[in-house]
């Protein structure tokens, strides 16, 4: 298995709070990203990044944020989460081969985190 | 925007064939792939297949890409109790992460 952890793995919460969720990396992959998976959708990407410092918008990135201060790390930070953030998200990475935003490398997934927003 | 169809269900008996179909909408996707989610886990890699080649094998999956009608199936032989999962098919437009289809949930009878 790819060295992929998210923490925490289950979180409950209230409307409102602000929320974070960590992913980290092992492999010293370049890419990392976040999805969220709901019922009906299947896997929507919310936000990635392609090197430390750069990160792009995903289809669902509206109450998002990200960051990524180093290589291995990858949050993603609901500000004020509401009920339809309720999802299991989940951390990919890949091997980025190319310069800029090239990569043919498939996607790796970590566990993925169960968040209930009350 | 890009889309990826899959149907969302398919049930067949233990030892038969499984097939799962795909439509992807980007001929500039240079890697098609299938993914397994079993209960409670992430989308594991299964294979994936090169624009260029018409079929994949690797023991019991055969990838078949038809790329003029942009059309990709996944067949599992001998399809046993633990194939029992849902199976995503996702393409690369371009230089852009992955696009998923919604995802087909294979039940294995028994």
């Amino acid at each position: 298995d790819a060295g992929i952890t998210q923490s925490p793995r289950h979180k409950v919460t209230e409307t409102g709070t602000p929320v974070t969720l960590r992913c980290h990396q092992t492999e010293n992959h370049r890419y990392m990203y976040w999805y969220r998976q709901d019922p009906g959708h299947g896997l929507r990407l919310i936000h990635y990044s392609y090197g430390v410092k750069d990160t792009d918008k995903g289809e669902v990135s509206d109450g998002y944020s990200v960051s990524r201060s180093k290589t291995e790390d990858f949050l993603l930070t609901l500000e004020s989460a509401t009920s339809s953030q309720t999802s299991v998200y989940f951390c990919a990475i890949s091997e980025g081969l190319g310069r800029g935003r090239e990569n043919n490398q498939p996607q790796h997934f970590g566990d993925g985190t169960r968040l209930s927003i009350l | 925007g890009e889309d990826v169809e899959q149907s969302l269900f398919l049930s067949v008996r233990e030892g038969d064939s499984s097939v799962i179909n795909c439509t992807y909408t980007d001929s500039s996707s240079t890697y098609l792939y299938w993914y397994k989610q079993e209960p409670g886990a992430g989308l594991q890699l299964l294979t994936y297949i090169f624009s260029n080649m018409d079929m994949k094998q690797d023991q019991r999956l055969t990838v078949l890409l038809n790329k003029k009608d942009k059309h990709l199936s996944l067949r599992i032989a001998d399809t046993q109790t633990g194939d029992s999962a849902i199976y995503f098919c996702a393409e690369r437009p371009g230089n852009t992460p992955l696009v998923f289809g919604k995802g087909t949930r294979l039940s294995v009878i028994a």
